[in-house]
């Protein structure tokens, strides 16, 4: 079954411990992207990857780091979370950007205590 | 920046009501548009998109055409269903950018 997968689904941690969300797709996407959704802002989002290697920010990335060293993975790690980065966060995966039909995973609720 | 701007919700109607949700956009350039909806507890899915100026996209009874000369991209059905209920967003792809911009989501509520 193609699908964007994302780990854990739910997560609560205190202030400045370092953590990892994962996101995995299986369907050969070259483009994949991380948003947070936060109530009456919609999506916005915070980092992009073209393919293996090329990242970029999107419009909210302070706080936040990705990395993209294989093309199904693309992990969001917060290395310092503070309050302010609770949210949802969901992760999405397209074929490439000019195709644009985003496909995107469960989402991962995080609190920030 | 590019932006999209769409009406606040919660919009409420009845089963078989019309339902038209706004949405606008700011771009440089010239962006594809679409339409996701989110039901409860899940990600987003795709419902339709548009790609240049004039385009209509469809799905399940929705239905939205790429005005350029207007910069919207409104949402319509014309007859809604209980299982319609869900937040509609309205987004659209930069290509310049390589970024994409999501309305603040609007919720529907269809009432039997």
């Amino acid at each position: 079954e193609a699908q964007v997968t994302q780990n854990p689904r739910y997560l609560i941690t205190v202030t400045g411990k370092k953590l990892t969300v994962t996101c995995s797709q299986n369907m050969n996407h070259e483009y994949m992207s991380w948003y947070r959704q936060d109530p009456g802002l919609g999506l916005r989002q915070i980092y992009y990857s073209m393919n293996v290697e090329v990242t970029d920010k999107g419009d909210v990335p302070e706080g936040y780091k990705v990395s993209r060293k294989e093309k199904r993975n693309f992990p969001l790690i917060l290395e310092s979370p503070s309050p302010n980065q609770t949210s949802l966060y969901f992760c999405a995966s397209s074929l490439d950007l000019l195709s644009d039909t985003q496909y995107f995973g469960p989402g991962t609720r995080l609190t920030v205590l | 920046g590019d932006s999209v701007t769409q009406m606040e919700g919660p919009v409420t109607l009845s089963e078989e009501a019309f339902l038209t949700i706004n949405c606008t956009y700011t771009a440089t350039g010239y962006p594809s548009l679409f339409w996701y909806v989110q039901y409860p507890g899940e990600g987003l899915q795709l419902l339709l998109k548009a790609t240049k100026a004039d385009d209509k996209g469809s799905n399940k009874g929705f239905e939205a055409t790429y005005r350029k000369e207007t910069t919207s991209f409104h949402l319509e059905k014309g007859s809604v269903q209980v299982s319609d209920s869900a937040v509609y967003f309205c987004a659209l792809s930069d290509h310049n950018f390589n970024k994409f911009y999501f309305g603040s989501g609007t919720k529907l509520n269809v009432k039997p």
